[in-house]
């Protein structure tokens, strides 16, 4: 029973570099989203989809981009990375509403 | 506002105390509560989800809201050391409103020592 599964774990980029973090889940979950987690900042909501087909923003979009390619599997992609974009990235799954919600182990990303 | 203030610690106890771990807030709309465990490199665990005011009870685990004072408890009993982690609370409104409030809404976590 894997849950919610993200690729890569790790990953550094230079600055101006692009990537895509992937995410899938396996609970049949409507909801998914991004978070991003930062010393002394906590975790911060960037993008959600509350079922598929639909995406909205969180508290800290900018930079990012998501696809909700099924219900499935939610990818958040960074255009142009810059170093303020260096954190630990979270994928969340929930059933209907936000709350009960089931995380990914993570993706630390370094901009250099 | 969506601010939750919680005390980042680090909090440290003997095995086999009672640990307290609280959160406050300010938006009374909150209506769902959760506390999550995280291991260090880990992702978040979910271990309590509380509807309201009120009391729940798992284990060894007891989280209590009140929603009068906005504040949010997480209490564990017989802590063991293997309870060496950082807990965050975590709230949310009851449905989907779009425009960015939508989500959990985390505390910046409490970091818990358990000294054998």
């Amino acid at each position: 029973n894997a849950g919610v599964t993200q690729t890569p774990k790790f990953q550094v980029l230079k600055t101006g570099q692009s990537m895509t973090l992937q995410c899938a889940q396996d609970m049949n979950h409507n909801s998914m989203y991004w978070y991003r987690q930062d010393p002394g900042m906590g975790l911060r909501l960037i993008y959600y989809s509350a079922s598929e087909g639909t995406t909205d923003k969180g508290e800290v979009p900018n930079g990012y981009n998501v696809s909700r390619l099924n219900k499935r599997e939610f990818s958040l992609r960074l255009e142009s990375a810059a170093p303020s974009q260096t954190s630990v990235y979270f994928c969340a799954s929930s059933a209907i509403r936000p709350t009960e919600a089931f995380f990914g182990q993570g993706t630390r990303l370094t901009v250099v | 506002q969506k601010e939750v203030e919680q005390d980042p610690g680090p909090l440290s106890v003997p095995e086999g105390a009672i640990v307290s771990l609280n959160c406050t807030y300010s938006n009374s709309a909150f209506q769902y509560f959760m506390w999550y465990r995280q291991y260090s490199r880990k992702g978040p665990e979910l271990l309590m989800y509380t509807y309201s005011s009120g009391n729940k009870e798992d284990g060894r685990f007891t989280a209590q809201v009140d929603k009068s004072s906005k504040y949010i408890s997480l209490f564990i009993r017989d802590s063991q050391p293997s309870d060496s982690a950082t807990y965050l609370c975590a709230m949310s409104f009851p449905g989907f409103s779009g425009g960015g409030a939508d989500g959990l809404t985390f505390g910046k976590g409490t970091h818990l020592i358990i000294q054998p």
